[in-house]
């Protein structure tokens, strides 16, 4: 199986940093992988795909990339609405793995 | 819009088994991967398993092997989930989402609301 790791497991920011979160695979799974957002008590979004494209609808604030074994999701200016966790998952191959996550939070 | 709209919420007793559905619209079934993903109160995302509507034939998490059962309806646009031999560990929300089925490898746009299975006696 691939395992995913992401680093920092939570942080705190202030509003109008910018944010840089880091995704590990274990082997190289090009650019298959995104990235999800999860607000509190809500399900998850879909913001990033094939490692550096954005889905539809997300701001322009949101960047991604990265290949091979190692991944960057950066939010540009953070915004109080982005308060969430982030998780990575890569689809290269079955089983789909996640990474454990990383837990933004606004001083 | 796309929407996937999951069922509601279950109270089962251990060694039970619970069935969660998903309802697609706005999207196009035949053309979509549907993925089941679930997450224990306060922990991560785990996968569970994956079907291709058109295939039906699905793929497994190693771990929920011979527990679930991953199914879909064209006829209604509407994927399914059962898992049987329920435990206290089986308490979490069940996500169902979607991908294209666009070349080698699936990557998610949508998901469902979540459905909260809560396993107690």
């Amino acid at each position: 199986d691939i395992q995913m790791t992401q680093s920092p497991s939570s942080l705190s920011a202030s509003i109008g940093d910018r944010v840089t979160i880091t995704c590990r695979a274990s082997q190289g799974i090009s650019t298959y992988l995104a990235w999800f957002q999860q607000k509190p008590g809500k399900a998850p979004k879909s913001l990033i795909f094939a490692a550096s494209n954005l889905q539809t609808g997300v701001p322009s604030r949101f960047s991604a990339s990265g290949s091979g074994t190692d991944f960057t999701l950066t939010i540009d200016s953070l915004q109080p609405e982005d308060l969430a966790t982030y998780y990575c998952q890569q689809y290269n191959s079955y089983p789909l793995t996640f990474g454990g996550g990383t837990k933004v939070e606004i001083k | 819009q796309v929407q996937l709209v999951q069922s509601g919420a279950e109270v089962k007793k251990p060694g039970s088994s619970v069935k969660v559905s998903c309802k697609a619209s706005g999207v196009t079934f035949s053309s979509s991967v549907i993925n089941w993903v679930r997450q224990a109160p306060g922990q991560g995302l785990e996968w569970m398993g994956t079907i291709i509507p058109t295939f039906g034939t699905a793929n497994y998490a190693q771990k929920f092997e011979g527990r679930v059962t991953i199914t879909a309806d064209e006829s209604t646009s509407t994927a399914y989930m059962e898992l049987s031999g329920l435990t206290s560990a089986d308490t979490a929300i069940y996500y169902c989402s979607r991908a294209p089925n666009s070349g080698y490898a699936h990557a998610v746009d949508y998901w469902g609301q979540g459905t909260l299975v809560t396993v107690s006696s």
